[in-house]
């Protein structure tokens, strides 16, 4: 158990609808970070937010937006989905926002767009 | 990420045998991370090296990373099917923006019994 929660684990849902993927960081942790795992683009990752505010920003979507709020718990919300955007996705923490941490990572959602 | 290759990207090892997974960075290294993940489940992390020349272990399986190459291995040695999983090495660049990992496409392992 990495001490990483993710809920919910399986998501189903329709095109064009919006879903909130939620993660409880790791006890102590201040960093929170999001990624996206799919057959063809393999594991990429999204955005970091470290103690509330953003971080590094990477592939993610325009229709994605995540936050992270006070009690360090953080949400990534997916609107208009589209078929594509079905994929496992993991939130991970680390204590600080330093090079050279270790992630833990959560068990990960798994988002199903029919 | 084409600036972290992985290889081979499947391999599958006779029970008892040694396999050795390769990552390859385009750019320089601040730290390589190993990790292991179960099919649909989440990432374990295995090791982080960080020092030209380092070498780590962990119940059988090494790795090392060669600095001036930008690239690091993974060695199992006699294999068991619980070492079965994809295998992804995570890299920590210089100068990147915010400590964030980029992972490679990861070594999808199959052990035979």
């Amino acid at each position: 158990d990495s001490g990483v929660t993710q809920t919910p684990k399986h998501l189903i849902t329709a095109t064009g609808q919006r879903v909130t993927l939620r993660c409880s960081p790791r006890s102590g942790d201040l960093s929170v970070y999001w990624y996206q795992q799919s057959l063809d683009q393999g594991l990429q990752f999204l955005i970091q937010y470290y103690n509330g505010e953003e971080r590094a920003k990477g592939n993610i979507l325009e229709r994605f937006s995540a936050q992270q709020f006070p009690d360090l718990h953080s949400e990534l919300n997916l609107s208009s989905l589209e078929l594509g955007d079905s994929a496992l996705y993991f939130c991970a923490s680390s204590e600080g926002d330093r090079a050279g941490e270790k992630l833990f990572f959560g068990s990960g959602t798994q988002l199903s767009v029919l | 990420s084409q600036e972290l290759e992985q290889s081979p990207q499947s391999l599958i090892v006779q029970e008892g045998k040694n396999l050795t997974i390769n990552c390859t960075s385009s750019k320089t290294l601040y730290g390589l991370y190993w990790y292991k993940q179960k099919y649909g489940e989440g990432l374990i992390f295995l090791m982080m090296l960080q020092k030209g020349g380092e070498e780590k272990s962990h119940e059988k399986i090494t790795a090392k990373l060669d600095e001036k190459k930008q690239q690091s291995s993974l060695h199992i040695t006699a294999s068991q099917p619980s070492h079965a999983g994809i295998y992804l090495c995570g890299a920590d660049w210089v100068a990147a923006a915010g400590n964030k990992l980029t992972f490679g496409g990861g070594t999808r392992v199959l052990v035979k019994p």
